[in-house]
């Protein structure tokens, strides 16, 4: 079993509407986790990260937490073309100095 | 300002030759990384060294070896390349709970 795992898509969602990413995670050591967004040819950055359950915002993005069920979400509001982008999930381990990504959801916006 | 820099950007090169990338980053962060990238975008930590000392080395042949000259630079030398060698490398530096990615070097091995 792979220790973050998210479906690789593509996702493919109308310019508009919202966009859900969904990850889970296997240990339950996990605490910290972080989307980032990678274009295509270009480096991942970061948009978002969460460590409590519950949710967290940012303009349209809006990051769920659920340690019970070792689950974390991104949902991208009011979509547009330019979130057109393969998102990583990662999770780091408490005390440990790497992070774990899953492989990654191609998500493309519809115009 | 590029916070973290890599060369060359590409690097196309023929089985078993030597090749090194280089890394730098000007943002003072003590811990910096080495990822690959494959074809299917898996992002997979290779090593990590936090101010010059080797923190993280995860499962990669021997054929790679990291060097920190000092904190602010990691470079990666990879002998014998091989085709499954073919893949992005990505450097990072971290500060607290972020990371922060370089460019990218895009290594094809032929």
């Amino acid at each position: 079993q792979k220790e973050v795992e998210q479906n690789s898509g593509p996702l493919s969602v109308p310019e508009g509407a919202i966009a859900s990413l969904n990850c889970t995670y296997s240990d339950r050591g996990s605490q910290s986790f972080f989307w980032y967004r990678q274009y295509s040819g270009k480096s991942p950055e970061l948009i978002m990260s969460i460590y409590s359950n519950g949710d967290k915002e940012d303009g349209r993005f809006t990051a769920q937490l659920n340690k019970a069920s070792q689950y974390v979400s991104l949902l991208i509001r009011d979509s547009q073309p330019s979130d057109s982008a393969t998102y990583l999930c990662a999770a780091r381990i408490q005390g440990a100095q790497k992070l774990v990504f899953g492989q990654g959801t191609r998500l493309t916006i519809n115009p | 300002d590029t916070a973290v820099s890599q060369t060359p950007k590409y690097l196309v090169t023929q089985m078993g030759n030597d090749k090194s990338i280089k890394c730098e980053q000007n943002l003072g962060h003590d811990t910096m990384y080495w990822y690959k990238q494959d074809s299917k975008k898996f992002l997979k930590i290779m090593f990590s060294y936090n101010n010059k000392e080797l923190i993280i080395n995860e499962t990669v042949p021997n054929r790679f070896s990291p060097k920190s000259p000092d904190k602010a630079h990691l470079n990666l030398h990879i002998n014998s390349l091989e085709l499954g060698d073919s893949a992005v490398y990505f450097c990072a530096s971290r500060n607290q709970e972020t990371q922060y990615f370089g460019p990218g070097t895009r290594l094809l091995v032929l």
